[in-house]
């Protein structure tokens, strides 16, 4: 079965950029999501076909796919952006989620 | 507003049998692709199953294959999920998701809260 590998966590200064990276087999030949999902909250669709936001997503987070990996950027990094991030991607009508990387901000 | 409101969750027996809704509203439902996705206690996101707009392709994770059904009634704009032949590892948190666009190529944009499911004897 097709598998998203993300690393556990992932630490970032505020105001710094912060990149979450997600690993599969030819991934970059598969359209990638990415979920934002806080504390006892629903996720949330930050990126959809790589690199798309929805309506209301600031623009300071930014998605690309290529090769194997996808990567979340967000660009200055804010307290309000520590939360768990998942990637997404479908394999023969299958959706695949990351494991989950979570995103802490000091 | 665009809302999904899940319900049915509980306690329940291994073995047992459970059945999961999730009420749409505030969008043409009958037009979306949906899916149910579950998170057990501190743990990731599970994709468990999918269902077209009118029900034409339905798809399941191996996990939950031949044990779980998913349904729809679009004259209700609801979402079903029967789980039958529950076990303790189908523990915890039941999400209903909307494909975007209606199509799994835009991603899950709406998501309800969630309705808890434990099962424990």
């Amino acid at each position: 079965s097709y598998e998203l590998t993300q690393p556990p966590s992932v630490s970032v200064p505020p105001g710094q950029t912060a990149s979450i990276t997600c690993s599969g087999d030819k991934l970059g030949d598969r359209y990638a999501c990415w979920y934002q999902q806080k504390p006892g909250q629903s996720p949330v669709l930050l990126i959809y076909q790589d690199s798309k936001r929805p309506s209301g997503i600031p623009e300071r987070f930014s998605g690309s796919n290529s090769g194997n990996t996808a990567t979340l950027t967000i660009s200055g990094t804010q307290a309000m952006d520590e939360a768990d991030y998942y990637c997404q991607a479908w394999d023969s009508s299958t959706a695949v989620f990351g494991g989950g990387t979570k995103l802490t901000v000091l | 507003e665009v809302q999904l409101v899940e319900s049915g969750g509980g306690l329940v027996k291994p073995g047992g049998s459970l059945r999961l809704s999730c009420a749409a509203s505030g969008f043409t439902f009958s037009s979306y692709s949906m899916n149910w996705v579950r998170q057990a206690p501190g743990k990731g996101l599970e994709w468990v199953s999918s269902i077209s707009s009118r029900s034409s392709y339905i798809y399941y994770a191996d996990s939950v294959k031949g044990r779980f059904t998913i349904s729809r009634d679009n004259a209700k704009n609801s979402l079903y999920l029967q789980m039958d032949s529950l076990r303790a590892d189908d523990t915890g948190v039941y999400y209903c998701a909307r494909d975007q666009l209606g199509s799994s190529d835009y991603g899950m944009d709406v998501w309800g809260q969630g309705t808890t499911v434990t099962v424990s004897s």
